[in-house]
């Protein structure tokens, strides 16, 4: 079983839809749960982060998080051209300083 | 932005040579990490700092050393490049607060001819 698994892609939406991307780990360990952004050829932009279950809201975007499932989502609102990236889920290795990265899910925004 | 920079930002080395990578950061972090970035592998930990001269292999260290004498600089040497270390690598940095938040810099392109 991979660490972090996330569907690559890519997702295609029209401006103005909800984007939702999905990740799963599965390390049991682990308690912090980070979503990246990164533009093409870009580095990668830390945008959202959730510890604990539920849901967390910032702006147009919201993280989910179900332990027992070991699942983490992002949806995002009123998605726009400008969302257009690749988005990276990064659950904390559990008991450790260090991220385990999905290989991203690439979201494209149609005008 | 977090003040990290990174240096060079892009290299074109040959095969054998010795490269060094320097990551630089004003915000005083304690945890600095160097990544590389692969299509079809996503973001790798290559090795990772927790202060200074405290350092530790992560899953592709093979190839790698590493060097911290400062907490504002990470050092990342190929001690003699292969084509295969041909990737960008990303330094970054966590430790300001308490959720294991990881900083990005630039990016360096590396390519081993």
């Amino acid at each position: 079983q991979k660490e972090v698994e996330q569907n690559s892609g890519p997702l295609s939406v029209p401006e103005g839809a909800i984007a939702s991307l999905n990740c799963t780990y599965s390390d049991r360990g682990s308690q912090s749960f980070f979503w990246y952004r990164q533009y093409s050829g870009k580095s990668p932009e830390l945008i959202m982060f959730i510890y604990s279950n539920g849901d967390k809201e910032d702006g147009r975007f919201t993280a989910q998080l179900n332990k027992a499932s070991q699942y983490v989502s992002l949806l995002i609102r009123d998605s726009q051209p400008s969302d257009s990236a690749t988005y990276l889920c990064a659950p904390e290795k559990g008991g450790s300083e260090k991220l385990v990265f999905g290989k991203g899910t690439k979201l494209t925004v149609n005008p | 932005d977090a003040g990290i920079t990174q240096s060079p930002r892009h290299k074109v080395t040959e095969t054998g040579t010795p490269v060094t990578l320097r990551c630089h950061q004003t915000e005083n972090h304690r945890y600095m990490y160097w990544y590389r970035q692969d299509p079809g592998h996503g973001l790798r930990l290559i090795h990772y700092s927790y202060g200074v001269k405290d350092t530790d292999k992560g899953e592709v260290s093979d190839g790698y050393s590493v060097s911290r004498s400062k907490t504002e600089d990470f050092l990342l040497t190929l001690e003699s490049a292969t084509s295969s270390q041909t990737s960008v690598y990303f330094c970054a940095i966590s430790g300001g607060r308490a959720y294991n938040e990881q900083f990005f810099g630039p990016g360096t392109r590396l390519t081993v001819l």
